[in-house]
């Protein structure tokens, strides 16, 4: 059960977009389609932005997208707004009724 | 509206014990599968657990497995985590998670809805 990786931080400019990379193994974000994504701002509860790699639960502005390549998932965020600024976390299922989660990345808007 | 809300965090010696509960509300809880996550202040996630709707079937990660006990009571739509032997590394805020479901109420393996947490702190 080991996390998976993720870049401790980003950053972009107001309108840009960034990628957040979220790397695995074949074990679990290799894999399972069951990949999804979280915000979470400072003294509040994680947000769901992101299921089953690429859709978007209600409510959810289409600039947040997912995708997956082999073991790495993905999370771009376009068109950059000041309220983006977040940690985002990726979790994978990872077989068994076991989820393992990113060490985090935090979104700076410059 | 659809809530969680968690309770029964505290502060508590190693080798204690704490009962943390998560009261549901505003959605057909005895459907849903339900998860544990902490977090340590400052850093990130880790998912503790789940328990699925039989409240049968549950599952724990390895760093809790043999003193964390997850339970439900459907009737009361109240998830439980029996936290025993506790360890200076649970310190943590503690929240519990809802498993998104399909339309067709198959598990899509994601946390919809989210607690607010409740903090335990264990120290001597």
């Amino acid at each position: 059960q080991s996390a998976l990786s993720q870049p401790p931080s980003a950053s972009g400019s107001p309108g840009q977009s960034v990628t957040i990379s979220c790397t695995g193994t074949s074990n679990d974000v290799g894999g399972y389609r069951f990949i999804s994504w979280y915000q979470q701002h400072p003294g509040k509860a994680p947000k769901l932005i992101i299921f089953e790699v690429t859709k978007r639960p209600s409510g959810v502005p289409d600039r947040f997208s997912g995708s997956k390549s082999g073991s790495t998932a993905s999370l771009t965020v376009s068109g950059l707004q000041a309220e983006d600024e977040a940690d985002y976390y990726c979790t994978s299922y990872a077989g068994g009724d076991i989820w393992v989660f990113g060490g985090g990345t935090k979104l700076t808007v410059l | 509206q659809v809530q969680l809300v968690e309770s029964g965090g505290g502060m508590v010696q190693p080798g204690g014990s704490l009962r943390l509960s998560c009261a549901a509300s505003g959605f057909p809880f005895d459907f849903y599968g339900m998860h544990w996550v902490r977090q340590v202040p400052g850093k990130g996630l880790e998912w503790v657990a789940v328990i699925w709707s039989d409240g049968i079937k549950t599952t724990s990660a390895d760093s809790v497995k043999g003193r964390f006990t997850v339970s439900r009571d459907n009737s009361k739509k109240t998830v439980f985590l029996q936290m025993n032997s506790l360890r200076v590394e649970d310190t943590a805020v503690y929240y519990c998670a809802r498993d998104r479901l399909s339309e067709f109420q198959v598990t899509q393996a994601a946390f919809d809805v989210w607690g607010q947490g409740t903090m335990v702190t264990v120290s001597a």
